[in-house]
């Protein structure tokens, strides 16, 4: 079965440095990758996805990620924070089998708390 | 906004009794998707419709079910409801299966 793990659970920061949330999945075939924001109190909004293409995505709110077959890796990167990042991330991935069926169903990594400081 | 709609956002009831989750996707979106979370489990998934058909099933409980409409919108039903049953239960939804999927603001559910 897929698993996703997101290697820190809570990460600080001070506003305006730079952040990394780490993402590592278990091998397939194939995969699609995808990070989630989620404020609270608020449901999940899509940040960026990996689907085929450029190893490196930009998403929203200047956030990028750089997909990584031989490690594994799916990491989520912003130069500079703001405050307002303050949130928990979720890095999630889709299975395709061998047979290239993909059934769809994300599976979510444990989520990473994003805490930014003035 | 993420065009994916769900009622009601809270709900309390008690335990042993049943409830019902609404969740309309975003237009022209086929597949409709059910995910819980809880603190100690965090984001599961339940199951999956495409297009009036179950395509996939997760970490359901028997007690639960769901099913589509033909104008595509969604119901999650839970009976015999238990304290651990206390959770956000989210609707996503997307074009097809290799897609992104949009998430709902969710449904709070707390069993008492």
């Amino acid at each position: 079965a897929q698993s996703v793990t997101q290697l820190d659970s809570q990460v600080p920061v001070f506003e305006e440095a730079p952040v990394e949330l780490r993402c590592n999945y278990s091998s397939s075939v194939s995969v699609y990758l995808f990070w989630y924001v989620q404020y609270p109190n608020q449901g999940l909004q899509l940040l960026l996805k990996y689907l085929s293409g450029s190893t490196l995505v930009k998403g929203i709110n200047g956030f990028e990620a750089e997909f990584n077959k031989s490690q594994t890796s799916f990491h989520l990167r912003k130069p500079s924070v703001h405050i307002s990042d303050t949130a928990e991330y979720f890095c999630a991935v889709i299975q395709e089998d061998a047979g290239g069926t993909s059934y769809g169903k994300l599976t979510f990594g444990q989520g990473t708390i994003l805490t930014v400081h003035p | 906004d993420s065009g994916v709609t769900q009622t009601p956002k809270h709900l309390i009831t008690a335990t042993g009794q049943r409830v019902t989750l609404r969740c309309s996707p975003r237009s022209g979106d086929l597949s409709v998707y059910w995910y819980q979370q809880s603190l100690d489990q965090g984001l599961q998934f339940l199951i999956q419709y495409y297009n009036g058909e179950e395509r996939a099933k997760g970490n359901i409980l028997e007690r639960f079910s769901a099913q589509q409409f033909p104008d595509l919108h969604s119901e999650l039903n839970l009976s015999s409801l238990e304290l651990g049953d206390s959770a956000l239960y989210f609707c996503a939804s997307s074009v097809g299966h290799a897609n992104e999927q949009y998430f709902g603001p969710g449904t709070r559910l707390t069993v008492t």
